[in-house]
């Protein structure tokens, strides 16, 4: 079945080590997002890449970056992890703008 | 800049009861609207999209309405089961921009 994939499904990491969030979609799509979702809060869009465009949104922290080999696969890269980095990271893709999203299971990234 | 917000953020009802859940948005300006469920500690799971010209859309047990105009949309589940207990969120798209979520409504149903 074509989906969109998260690894890990859950990641420990200590405060200010780097971390690499990964996701990987067989759906052939164009763009692929990053959502942050704190607990009991709505997901926040982190930023997206359009093909190899990226685009990244205002409030996004410097901390958090992105990268995108290729169509398959986008990475999340937090540099120094605090405490507040703590949440669930969503990936999701879609055809274009404007058209259905599909959703990851998520990463759950515990800091201590 | 696009605030969505869900009523009630909670509900809890009997099993069998038809329920109404609420999303209204500020800018009317959408591509099109998504209705999410996701059960706690998990992903989301697409319900239902209504693109910005239609008015609902159905599946299931599930129905979506949209009135892009005021800014609203309610999502109507019939005769509620205990394994629709879950959180609800909608979403709005304005472009390419990605989706603009509400906080969800909780939602329990009792057996």
């Amino acid at each position: 079945d074509a989906m969109v994939i998260q690894n890990p499904r859950y990641q420990v990491t200590q405060f200010g080590k780097p971390v690499t969030l990964s996701c990987s979609q067989t759906l052939n799509h164009n763009v692929m997002y990053w959502y942050q979702q704190k607990s009991s809060q709505a997901p926040k869009l982190l930023f997206h890449y359009y093909d190899k465009d990226f685009n990244n949104e205002a409030d996004t922290p410097d901390n958090f970056q992105s990268r995108r080999p290729n169509t398959s696969f986008c990475f999340l890269d937090i540099r120094s992890p605090g405490l507040g980095d703590a949440a669930m990271y969503l990936c999701a893709t879609s055809r274009g703008g404007g058209i259905e999203q599909y959703f990851g299971p998520g990463t759950r990234l515990t800091v201590t | 800049k696009q605030e969505v917000t869900q009523i009630p953020a909670a509900l809890s009802v009997p099993e069998g009861e038809n329920l109404v859940l609420n999303c209204s948005f500020t800018d009317s300006a959408i591509y099109n609207l998504q209705w999410f469920r996701q059960d706690p500690g998990k992903g989301l799971t697409s319900l239902l999209l209504i693109q910005s010209s239609q008015r609902e859309q159905t599946s299931g047990r599930l129905n979506a309405s949209l009135d892009k105009s005021s800014g609203r949309s309610t999502l109507y589940i019939a005769a509620s089961q205990p394994g629709d207990s879950a959180t609800y969120l909608c979403a709005v798209e304005g472009g390419a921009d990605g989706l603009t979520f509400g906080k969800g409504t909780h939602l329990i149903i009792q057996p």
